[in-house]
């Protein structure tokens, strides 16, 4: 099945730091990404939704300018955490979606990235 | 509105034992479909099965068997006589007929099984 990679697996930073979490689709093009965050012991939360070559769409109660999406290629979509604090510390998973499985419309989820803010 | 239940939120079982993991959920599309995935210690998510609505046939593949009741909006999975490396967090999810929108997920139903 296709594959899709996240980059870094986990990451530590400071307080009020920024942290750019990739993810890529590596045998197929994604034409749309999503991004969901998963705080422990709970459900994973759409966050966005991420059209190459357009603006992201941004779920209700997700702060656009502190959570910055960009998915300038058919392969890449980062998301960036600008001034993180201890509350943006989750694990941030993506999923591409597979244009050229037609009405299947398959999503293949990345394996995740692990945040934690200090 | 979407939205899937899994009121279970944890069940504790012993190996070789049976279980039933629940799932209901609401959509007003009368096209949609239901996964069930796997997610154990390590976050990432295992796919174990999709399921059309046009497509009421239930399924069983190895321990794993899922039975879709369309009537009661259910979608339910049943694990035939667990194992260890079954302990997990399952997650039902949905989503609805237009092609490119986001899978709507339950919270959860995290699984113990002891030896």
């Amino acid at each position: 099945g296709a594959v899709v990679s996240q980059h870094p697996s986990w990451v530590i930073c400071k307080s009020g730091t920024s942290v750019k979490i990739e993810c890529r689709s590596l045998d197929f093009q994604a034409t749309t990404m999503f991004w969901y965050r998963q705080f422990p012991k709970q459900s994973l939360m759409l966050m966005a939704t991420s059209n190459e070559g357009s603006k992201a769409t941004y779920e209700q109660g997700v702060e656009k300018d502190k959570f910055l999406i960009n998915h300038a290629s058919l392969t890449l979509s980062t998301l960036t955490v600008t001034s993180a604090h201890p509350e943006d510390s989750s694990f941030y998973i993506c999923s591409a979606r597979d244009p050229a499985s037609g009405s299947m419309d398959t999503q293949y989820f990345g394996p995740g990235t692990r945040l934690t803010v200090l | 509105a979407q939205k899937v239940t899994q009121a279970q939120t944890e069940i504790s079982v012993v190996e070789k034992e049976d279980v039933t993991l629940d799932c209901v959920y609401e959509t007003r599309d009368t096209t949609y479909y239901l996964f069930w995935y796997k997610q154990p210690p390590s976050g990432e998510l295992v796919f174990l099965i999709r399921r059309n609505s046009f497509d009421e046939q239930n399924e069983i593949s190895g321990r794993y068997s899922w039975n879709f009741q369309k009537s009661t909006s259910s979608f339910n999975f049943t694990i035939t006589a667990s194992q260890v490396v079954d302990s997990a967090v399952y997650f039902c999810a949905l989503r609805g007929s237009q092609a490119g929108t986001a899978l709507i997920f339950g919270k959860g139903t995290t699984l113990s099984v002891s030896s």
